[in-house]
């Protein structure tokens, strides 16, 4: 799978959006872009996946850059729950099956 | 809502000893999958397990490790004989479809391993 870069860590105030950047300059024409989040002591979580549309669900929304060599991952009003590491995985269709976490960026809400 | 579901939620053991965790996969997933974290370090793939047999596996994943899937219900990761360095936490997932592109992953809340 291709390579992704996330910032280590970021700080949000409760009930403001979040933006969550990733980086896959590297990306090919079939990954998928997913985005997973661990909260702390639990497993990780699905979170959304886009290919080339931006895509919303009730959790978050997913902003692709047009060349999809970056995109955002959108919370859109931050609750102390969604303290958590989130993770950028590109998955290929074609390629392998088992996800490859980084080590994701740390998003620290403050109250 | 449905889960995964794994137990032990905390097992200890000593060195050389074997060690079965087991899985309760969402019932209508069809891939089935083990990852580990050991402490403070990444989310690391173990295996994937499809139509009975593996169809991946990690090169941590050696002939200390299995997976069985026994009673069409539950999911086991089996290490023959541990060693210290298995000390960490054992995530279960499953999917509903092939994770390739697409597949939506669920994991249950792991069963922490510690090996003395």
């Amino acid at each position: 799978d291709a390579k992704t870069t996330q910032p280590n860590s970021m700080e949000s105030n409760e009930e403001e959006p979040v933006h969550l950047p990733c980086n896959h300059s590297t990306i090919s024409g079939t990954d998928y872009i997913h985005w997973y989040r661990q909260l702390p002591s639990q497993g990780p979580e699905y979170v959304i996946h886009g290919l080339t549309s931006n895509v919303n669900n009730r959790m978050a929304s997913l902003a692709i850059a047009e060349d999809r060599k970056s995109s955002t991952l959108i919370l859109h009003r931050a609750t102390l729950r969604d303290a958590a590491v989130y993770y950028c995985i590109l998955r290929d269709k074609g390629g392998a099956d088992g996800l490859t976490f980084g080590k994701g960026t740390h998003l620290i809400i403050q109250p | 809502e449905p889960e995964v579901t794994q137990t032990p939620s905390h097992q200890v053991t000593q060195m050389g000893q074997e060690v079965i965790l087991r899985c309760v996969p969402i019932s209508n997933h069809l891939y089935f999958y083990w990852y580990r974290q050991i402490l403070g370090q990444k989310v690391e793939f173990l295996v994937s397990f499809y139509n009975n047999e593996i169809s991946e596996k990690s090169e941590i994943f050696d002939d200390q490790f299995s997976v069985e899937r026994p009673d069409g219900s539950n999911f086991t990761l089996k290490i023959r004989s541990t060693k210290l360095e298995d000390s960490a936490m054992y995530f279960c997932a499953s999917s509903i479809r092939e994770g390739r592109g697409t597949g939506e992953l669920f994991f249950g809340e792991g069963s922490r391993l510690t090996v003395l």
